[in-house]
């Protein structure tokens, strides 16, 4: 069954620096979206992305992160200057229709 | 001010009843709902949905039920089983296109034997 793949699976990385994280959507998707738990919170929508530009961004989307589709496959979000709070576990998902598919999440560690 | 509201945070159930998790809404732009699992360290999994052109959809073990009026649905599960232990979320799309899928806090269930 198609699915969402996510890396890294776990990041550490010190305040201030940059991070990206990847996703490789299902492949015949046209939609892709970022979220993120806060450990403990709810599940926060990010951005949406259709043919390479965003759709939609929340509040929570500010400069500091952008969104790429780089080639046909991987969808990747960058954080330039990380923060503590961006701690967090990031889902990255796709849909063609109605539903989305996420994937296994990528945990952000801020130091 | 759009919002899905989940106001129970958890619910604990025996292993073979029913289990019924609860979501409002205020203002829906499409009155297109659906229902998302999520284990520990694991992303969300689709479960069901349901779309205002019906008051019911069943898929299995679960069904979802759509009051309009009270702008309130309900999962059902039955029979619960232990598998099922899980935070259940809640979603409703709250922009043209499907652009940005909103989720309520969540329910914890936990299926006991």
């Amino acid at each position: 069954e198609p699915e969402v793949t996510q890396t890294p699976s776990h990041q550490v990385t010190q305040m201030g620096q940059e991070v990206i994280l990847r996703c490789v959507p299902i492949s015949n998707h046209l939609y892709f979206y970022w979220y993120r738990q806060i450990l403990g919170q709810k599940v926060e929508f990010l951005v949406s992305f259709y043919n390479n530009e965003i759709s939609e961004k929340s509040e929570i989307f500010d400069d500091q992160f952008s969104v790429e589709r780089p080639d046909g496959s991987n969808f990747t979000l960058k954080i330039r200057s990380t923060k503590l709070e961006d701690s967090a576990m990031y889902f990255c998902a796709s849909r063609l229709t109605g539903e989305l598919f996420f994937g296994e999440g990528s945990r952000l560690t801020v130091l | 001010d759009q919002q899905v509201k989940q106001n129970s945070p958890s619910l604990s159930v025996q292993e073979g009843r029913i289990s019924i998790l609860n979501c409002d809404y205020t203002n829906s732009m499409f009155d297109y709902f659906l229902w998302y699992k999520k284990y520990p360290a694991e992303g969300p999994t689709f479960l069901i949905s349901i779309s205002s052109i019906k008051d019911k959809n069943e898929d299995g073990r679960f069904t979802v039920f759509l009051n309009k009026s009270a702008k309130h649905l309900s999962l059902h599960i039955v029979p619960s089983q232990p598998g099922d232990s899980a935070v259940y979320f809640c979603g409703d799309y709250l922009s043209g296109g499907y652009n940005k899928l909103i989720f309520g806090a969540g329910t914890r269930l936990a299926v006991h034997p």
